[in-house]
């Protein structure tokens, strides 16, 4: 009953591959974010989408694509994987945007080989 | 644009022995919160600070907002192994609503 869910956890794949990464959340929630983890556990935010909307859009490689079916789904896409797209990526989820604690996924550690 | 500084990188301490952290954000913020990152976990929220001046406590940990809402520390008395992990602090704008992470402070407590 994971209140925020990623898949895959783990993914491993070549350099030029396009792979995206699942986040669903269960809370209600109507903002949702995505944050990549580097290898120094620096927490970078990505992308905020607020019902659907994409709100917040830092500057971040246009090969990674978020896309919201639904306010309980946040996807990301990335086409042409790079080395250095290597990382952990965190989704997370809130209640009425950032003014309240966001709950994290398990994360999805992403190796690019 | 908004910066929020986390010293130290680094912390190894005794079991027993006490454990700051501090967080300095580059503009006034409209809150502060703290999560705790367990070795191979995600971030889990602690706390939300909001009013300047602000203290508040949880059990071992206490966690203060400064005056001018532009700092904050974490602190945590007589740590215990598991207290280990990275300790993130994030704050948002007072115009912004970008949640925007602290690098982080890794704890490590020796037994």
């Amino acid at each position: 009953d994971t209140a925020v869910s990623q898949t895959p956890k783990y993914l491993v794949t070549q350099m030029g591959n396009d792979k995206s990464i699942k986040c669903e959340q269960n809370l209600g929630h109507d903002t949702m974010y995505w944050y990549k983890q580097d290898s120094k556990k620096f927490l970078k935010i990505m992308f905020s989408y607020n019902n659907k909307e994409l709100i917040i859009n830092e500057t971040v490689p246009n090969r990674f694509s978020p896309k919201s079916p639904d306010k309980a789904h946040l996807n990301l896409h990335i086409n042409s994987l790079e080395l250095g797209d290597s990382a952990v990526y965190f989704c997370a989820s809130s209640a009425t945007g950032l003014l309240t604690e966001a709950f994290f996924g398990q994360g999805t550690r992403l190796t690019v080989v | 644009g908004q910066q929020v500084m986390q010293i130290p990188q680094y912390q190894h301490v005794q079991e027993g022995e006490d454990f700051t952290t501090y967080c300095n954000s580059s503009t006034t913020l409209s809150n502060i919160q703290w999560y705790k990152q367990r070795p191979g976990g995600h971030p889990v929220f602690l706390i939300q600070l909001v009013k300047s001046g602000e203290v508040k406590k949880q059990k071992r940990l206490t966690f203060q907002f400064g005056e001018a809402k532009k700092n904050s520390s974490l602190h945590i008395t007589a740590t215990q192994t598991t207290d280990v992990g990275t300790y993130f602090c994030a704050g948002s704008g007072e115009y912004g609503n970008k949640l925007v992470f602290g690098a982080g402070t890794i704890l490590r407590v020796k037994s």
